[in-house]
């Protein structure tokens, strides 16, 4: 199997920034795709990273290293509606997506 | 309005029984996936359809059973449900394949007792 690993809980203030790291192990790579999602809601897309290099939306950032098999999400001027979970998906040589655990971020006045 | 739509909401299902959880699109995507998502495990592929016609194994698929039989729809049946899969259902679709956007239904809550 797919070897996806991010932490598990982060918290952070208001307006600060945060950094959520993703470590994967995969046979082959294809792609790597950031999803947020809410407490009880589906998951919606954040961004998606092939290449090398920083991808930049806005807030937003997301960032691969394809030799060091490493991504990370960074989350500028945060603010409370962020608080969610963000998961880490990486398309293996099977062309499938395969997620890691989710990294819950709590955002605190 | 465009988007995937799911059913049921949630059921609670007695062991042994059959379900079916059923996922239609509008948006034409040629793909679609079927996921389940446990606390600390994250969401893991049940089976997918590249295309109408045609179905393939996740990561998850022994239980369950998917049909596509037109674009829109692909349902995820239970033949005997089993208490292990209790879990939150999500169906996704994406327009051409694995490496476009997945846009991902509501979820199904479901319950084996």
């Amino acid at each position: 199997g797919q070897n996806i690993d991010q932490p598990t809980e982060m918290t952070a203030t208001e307006g600060a920034i945060v950094q959520i790291n993703c470590t994967y192990q995969t046979s082959g790579f294809n792609g790597l795709f950031w999803y947020q999602q809410h407490a009880g809601e589906a998951p919606t897309f954040l961004s998606y990273n092939v290449l090398d290099g920083l991808e930049e939306k806005g807030r937003f950032s997301s960032f691969l290293s394809r030799s060091k098999g490493y991504s990370y999400l960074l989350l500028k001027e945060l603010q409370m509606k962020d608080s969610a979970s963000y998961l880490c998906a990486v398309i293996a040589s099977d062309y499938k997506l395969s997620f890691g655990a989710g990294t819950t971020v709590t955002v605190r006045a | 309005i465009a988007g995937i739509t799911q059913a049921p909401t949630s059921q609670i299902l007695a062991a042994g029984r059959r379900m079916t959880l059923r996922c239609t699109q509008d948006m034409r995507h040629n793909a679609m996936y079927w996921y389940r998502q446990d606390l600390g495990l994250g969401l893991r592929l049940i089976h997918y359809s590249n295309t109408a016609g045609t179905t393939g194994k996740g990561e998850v698929p022994d239980g369950y059973s998917v049909s596509r039989a037109n674009t829109d729809d692909f349902p995820l049946t239970l033949a005997s449900a089993v208490p292990s899969q209790t879990s939150v259902y999500f169906c996704a679709s994406s327009k051409t394949g694995v490496t476009d956007t997945q846009y991902f239904g509501p979820g199904t809550r479901l319950t084996v007792l």
